[in-house]
């Protein structure tokens, strides 16, 4: 069984450019939730895909946005970046239902210069 | 709208012995679950144990263990036999059961850093 995988796994990028995270889910697993996490910090929901329709979202601005594909792997994209969006970007996968455990990739570390 | 708080920003603990990690929350939700997720220094965050609320009896996992007080709203992770792989950042997270839909947010608390020394 394939786990939760994200790429790349560290990206450098520049205010006001643009970045494309990607993320496979386990093997099975039709929802994915992406949250972001400040250093030192708890992660925050981003927003969750179901059936590639999003199907919820935190407090995060619309230049966060995302996709879910028929494979259900996803994107988050980021537009017009700024200082505060660096952190770890993770993303988790789960069957549906309220029941069931997310579980989590390894994480994109973006950094804004 | 819920909140997730954990009191310990770092805990230590001797191997093997046994140490107790806090959490609290705050929702006016009834039906929901709660969990006790491990972030090593590799970054992955890893589900150590989860609790339905609607079940009265506490969790257990091998070492691992809660003590889920529902009235108080507190949910602690008891750590038996601490070995030095325990050293992480613990996470509590709270999710409300969406009943037949697949929307499930986690609240996660602002962490507690564990230490284990040998």
């Amino acid at each position: 069984e394939t786990g939760v995988t994200q790429s790349p796994t560290h990206l450098i990028k520049t205010r006001g450019q643009q970045v494309t995270l990607r993320c496979s889910s386990q093997s099975g697993h039709n929802t994915v939730s992406w949250y972001q996490q400040a250093l030192g910090q708890g992660p925050q929901f981003i927003f969750q895909y179901y059936r590639e329709e999003e199907n919820g979202r935190g407090n995060f601005p619309p230049r966060f946005s995302g996709l879910q594909f028929p494979n259900y792997s996803s994107e988050l994209n980021v537009n017009a970046l700024e200082l505060d969006d660096s952190a770890l970007y993770l993303c988790a996968s789960s069957l549906s239902g309220g029941d069931q455990p997310q579980h989590f990739g390894d994480g994109t570390r973006l950094s804004i210069l | 709208a819920q909140t997730v708080t954990q009191s310990q920003p770092e805990m230590s603990v001797q191997e093997a012995e046994t140490v107790t990690l806090s959490c609290t929350y705050d929702t006016s939700e009834n039906n929901y679950y709660l969990f006790w997720y491990k972030q090593p220094p590799s970054r992955q965050m890893i589900l150590v144990i989860r609790q339905e609320a609607y079940k009265q009896q506490n969790a257990t996992e091998n070492r691992f263990s809660v003590n889920f007080q529902k009235a108080a709203k507190s949910f602690s992770l008891k750590i038996s036999d601490s070995q030095l792989g325990d050293t992480a950042m613990y996470f509590c997270a709270f999710k409300a059961n969406a009943g037949g839909t697949s929307y499930g947010k986690l609240t996660f608390g602002q962490g507690t850093i564990l230490t284990v020394h040998p």
